[in-house]
């Protein structure tokens, strides 16, 4: 199956910092790819959709100013947390897919730990 | 907006039994995906269901769409401990997920 990457792993930075996480796709171009973050013991929520090439489509209830997405190539999403706090603590997902067509599989990342301290 | 309701939230199984995850959808569905995840990890893709009706298999593990009842069921036939993480069904075009199912199997 189609791979994807993310970078770091984990991640540990003082509160007011800005982190950036990198969500690659390795053996096919994404043209979309998703940040989903994730609290322990629930679900994926969706923070936003990107298409490379323009700008991200925001999920309600989630700061554009602070996740800041960019969709810069068919193999590379970078999701910046501005100005982290505790509260943004979390793990962090990324996926992507070949096409615009929601019948293609979204392939997933292993994660992103976040830990505002 | 869609929301998909699974059940049971949590199982504990008997190594070598059978068992059933349940996928409800608020709306049509149109496709639905099943994932599974290890606590602190990615989503591993298990299979993807299109058509009402359709049922698709890999290795021991069973999911059918029921798109008249708007639901999904995913079955595992004599489990093992490798089955245990948690269960997550998705469904829309951005994917939408269900509260996950946590499996454990006891050997």
């Amino acid at each position: 199956g189609a791979v994807v990457s993310q970078h770091p792993s984990r991640v540990i930075c003082k509160s007011g910092t800005s982190v950036k996480i990198e969500c690659r796709s390795l053996d096919f171009q994404a043209t979309t790819m998703f940040w989903y973050r994730q609290f322990p013991k629930q679900s994926l929520m969706l923070m936003a959709t990107s298409n490379e090439g323009s700008k991200a489509t925001y999920e309600q209830g989630v700061e554009k100013d602070k996740f800041l997405i960019n969709h810069a190539s068919l193999t590379l999403s970078t999701l910046t947390v501005t100005s982290a706090h505790p509260e943004d603590s979390s793990f962090y997902i990324c996926s992507a897919r070949a096409s615009g067509d929601w019948a293609d599989t979204q392939y997933f990342g292993p994660g992103t730990r976040l830990t505002v301290l | 907006s869609q929301e998909l309701e699974q059940s049971p939230q949590s199982l504990i199984v008997q190594e070598g039994k059978n068992l059933t995850i349940n996928c409800t959808s608020s709306k049509t569905l149109y496709g639905l995906y099943w994932y599974k995840q290890k606590y602190g990890e990615g989503l591993i893709f298990l299979m993807m269901l299109q058509k009402g009706g359709e049922e698709k298999s890999h290795e021991k593990i069973t999911a059918k769409l029921d798109e008249k009842k708007q639901q999904s069921s995913l079955h595992i036939t004599a489990s093992q401990p490798s089955h245990a993480g948690i269960y997550l069904c998705g469904a829309g075009g951005k994917l939408i997920f269900g509260q996950g199912t946590e499996l454990s199997v006891k050997p």
